[in-house]
């Protein structure tokens, strides 16, 4: 089962514009882990917010998270070609991760 | 480079037939997990071992099974495969399996059942 949904679902724009994707998850979770997919390849790690943080950096990326609300979001600045790819967000549950559908971002030259 | 290998990268086969994918974790992981992607039915966490037992089942069919040998590898076995089945297929290992560790994901077997 999915417990994280990613909206919206593809989001195209300009190089060097900000793309936000957003995640909103069912149940209580200890921490949100985005990761990115190019195209056919496997996942790569992003960034992991743990509940009791509200905000993380990592170079060009800004995640939020709400857990009064149950959502996260994924900010990456001045856009850059190749950050085109499928985002996912991942919520830990029982040992496991459950993962969203995924945003796919394609970022125009 | 994730650390992560998988073996092999494509594989073409006919239904009903069996498979096995291998998996071997970055060095000093000790969870594998195995996932399933297809274009329809997005990510699906498949089945997670630990230190060689089972620790999590997923969205695995019964016609799916797994394993974590003493040296930690995974594999992966689909027999009477059918034409559904035809995925990428991931392999990811972690540190420990408790979901508070990245997972660190190898390079995927493209599955083709024809």
């Amino acid at each position: 089962s999915q417990q994280g949904e990613e909206d919206p679902q593809a989001l195209s724009i300009q190089e060097g514009e900000n793309a936000t994707m957003n995640c909103s998850y069912k149940t209580s979770i200890n921490n949100l882990q985005w990761y990115r997919q190019n195209s056919g390849r496997g996942l790569v790690h992003l960034i992991l917010i743990r509940s009791n943080e509200r905000e993380k950096h990592s170079g060009r990326l800004r995640v939020t998270l709400d857990t009064s609300k149950k959502s996260s979001s994924l900010l990456i600045t001045a856009s850059r070609a190749a950050d085109t790819a499928s985002y996912f967000c991942a919520t830990d549950s029982n040992y496991q991760l459950i993962w969203g559908a995924g945003t796919k971002l394609i970022i125009k030259p | 480079d994730s650390g992560v290998t998988q073996t092999p990268k494509h594989l073409i086969t006919a239904t009903g037939q069996r498979v096995t994918l291998r998996c071997s974790p970055r060095s000093g992981d000790l969870s594998v997990y195995w996932y399933q992607q297809s274009l329809d039915q997005g990510l699906q966490f498949l089945i997670q071992y630990y230190n060689g037992e089972e620790r999590a089942k997923g969205n695995i069919l019964e016609r799916f099974s797994a394993q974590q040998f003493p040296d930690l590898h995974s594999e992966l076995n689909l027999s009477s495969l059918e034409l559904g089945d035809s995925a990428l297929y991931f392999c990811a290992s972690s540190v420990e399996g408790s979901g508070y560790n990245e997972q660190f994901f190898g390079p995927g077997t493209r599955l083709t059942v024809l």
